[in-house]
């Protein structure tokens, strides 16, 4: 089955700026989740989707990130308006459901850099 | 909440040789999951074992296997025969089995450990 995708693979803006990113899911997965990766950190939870709803958005710095997920398949994630400190990976990741023993499946991320 | 801490920021092994990566993990919940993530430069997370917490068996994967102490809340990996391609950050991350709203399945991730393979 095909992966993740995600695009655009690398990203270069000024602060103040505005950027999203998209993520396809593999078909047939209900659960999207956004990760932002900081550099020498592990990746941490921005948003988790179940279908097209919101299951949990409580780390997402919400006066300038949003998140969305038409139709229950492809997500984007905006920053707007960008800082320095958002520089990071974000990673988006898939599962068929919430159930336990469901694996996930994870893109190659985008890489923002905020100059 | 959850924390996972790895405490080797670096590691390095010899090809061929085995070599053991920490992590120690903070929770208060009885039924988990664990787990030990592999990424390579492409930044893709793949995953390597996968340990529930009521099974007191250790889990192994060809050539990776873990050490899961629940009472002290230990989890670490070790990579038996080590390949050039084993080179990567890896990432220890706990799963708990919250089943519904926020928390329900998240994957909570140490700071990783980067690993090199000396030919």
């Amino acid at each position: 089955e095909a992966g993740v995708a995600q695009s655009p693979r690398y990203k270069i803006i000024e602060k103040r700026q505005s950027v999203a990113f998209w993520c396809n899911p593999i078909s047939g997965h209900a659960t999207l989740y956004w990760y932002q990766q900081i550099l020498g950190q592990g990746p941490k939870l921005l948003i988790q989707f179940q279908n097209n709803g919101v299951v949990d958005d409580s780390q997402l710095p919400k006066d300038r990130f949003s998140a969305e997920r038409l139709k229950g398949v492809d997500s984007t994630l905006k920053i707007q308006p960008a800082k320095l400190e958002d520089s990071a990976v974000y990673l988006c990741a898939s599962r068929r459901g919430q159930g336990g023993t469901y694996g996930y499946t994870f893109g190659s991320g985008t890489r923002l850099t905020v100059v | 909440a959850q924390t996972v801490t790895q405490s080797q920021p670096e590691m390095s092994v010899q090809e061929a040789e085995t070599v053991t990566l920490s992590c120690t993990y903070d929770t208060s919940e009885s039924d988990y999951y664990l787990f030990w993530y592999k990424q390579p430069p492409s930044r893709q997370m793949i995953l390597v074992i996968r340990q529930e917490a009521y099974k007191q068996q250790n889990a192994t994967e060809n050539r990776f296997s873990v050490n899961f102490q629940k009472a002290a809340k230990s989890f670490s990996l070790k990579i038996s025969d080590s390949q050039l391609g084993d080179a990567a950050m890896y990432f220890c991350a706990y799963r708990s089995k919250i089943t519904s709203g926020a928390g329900s399945y998240q994957l909570t991730f140490g700071k990783g450990t980067k690993l090199s393979v000396i030919p």
